[in-house]
């Protein structure tokens, strides 16, 4: 089945040490979407890609970044990972003017 | 930014209906959705409708829209223990890459 995947699921880290999340989907779809979700808080759009175009939110920390090697997989680095950097991370994809978002089932990263 | 807001917790009784409410600020959405999240998973899309429709139904789920008050509900008819989860409401933004905010979510507790 098509669909968006996330590795791992379940993620710690230590405080500062840098860290990597995956997202592939077989959608083919050219928007690729990084979520955050803290607890007991809405997702929170860190930035998207469309395409190979990289669009960061005004307010997404600069310890926080993206690659998208190709379409169908994309990256989001922590560069140095806070305690309040601890939360659910969500990939989603869309098709330009399409009205639906396809979610991953996230990583939940925890930092020691 | 713009807040999307919805209060934090209903109790329904199974069997019962269950009203969700949800209040946004950006009249210029074209869609709006309601999305389902249960303990440690990603959202699940339950349905969405079109800016200048009053109302949608699918099945248990009946979506009103008021553009006027801005305001959004989502019933959910003979309300299932399995229906206990969060749910968010959201708009959108960002045009062809349709960027979501997400409401503020509402846990819905399901009694047997």
């Amino acid at each position: 089945d098509a669909m968006v995947i996330q590795n791992p699921r379940y993620q710690v880290t230590q405080f500062g040490k840098p860290v990597t999340l995956s997202c592939s989907q077989t959608l083919n779809h050219n928007v690729m979407y990084w979520y955050q979700q803290k607890s007991s808080q809405a997702p929170k759009l860190l930035f998207h890609y469309y395409d190979k175009d990289f669009n960061n939110e005004a307010d997404t920390p600069d310890n926080f970044q993206s690659r998208r090697p190709n379409t169908s997989f994309c990256f989001l680095d922590i560069r140095s990972p806070g305690l309040g950097d601890a939360a659910m991370y969500l990939c989603a994809t869309s098709t330009p003017g399409s009205n639906e978002q396809y979610f991953g089932p996230g990583t939940r990263l925890t930092v020691t | 930014g713009e807040d999307v807001e919805q209060s934090l917790f209903l109790s329904v009784r199974e069997g019962d209906s269950s009203v969700i409410n949800c209040t946004y600020t950006d009249s210029s959405s074209t869609y709006l959705y309601w999305y389902k999240q249960e303990p440690g998973a990603g959202l699940q899309l339950l349905t969405y409708i079109f800016s200048n429709m009053d109302m949608k139904q699918d099945q248990r789920l009946t979506v009103l829209l008021n553009k006027k008050d801005k305001h959004l509900s989502l019933r959910i008819a003979d309300t299932q223990t399995g229906d206990s989860a969060i749910y968010f409401c959201a708009e959108t933004y960002g045009g062809a890459t349709n960027k979501l905010i997400f409401g503020t979510g509402t846990l819905l507790a399901v009694q047997p």
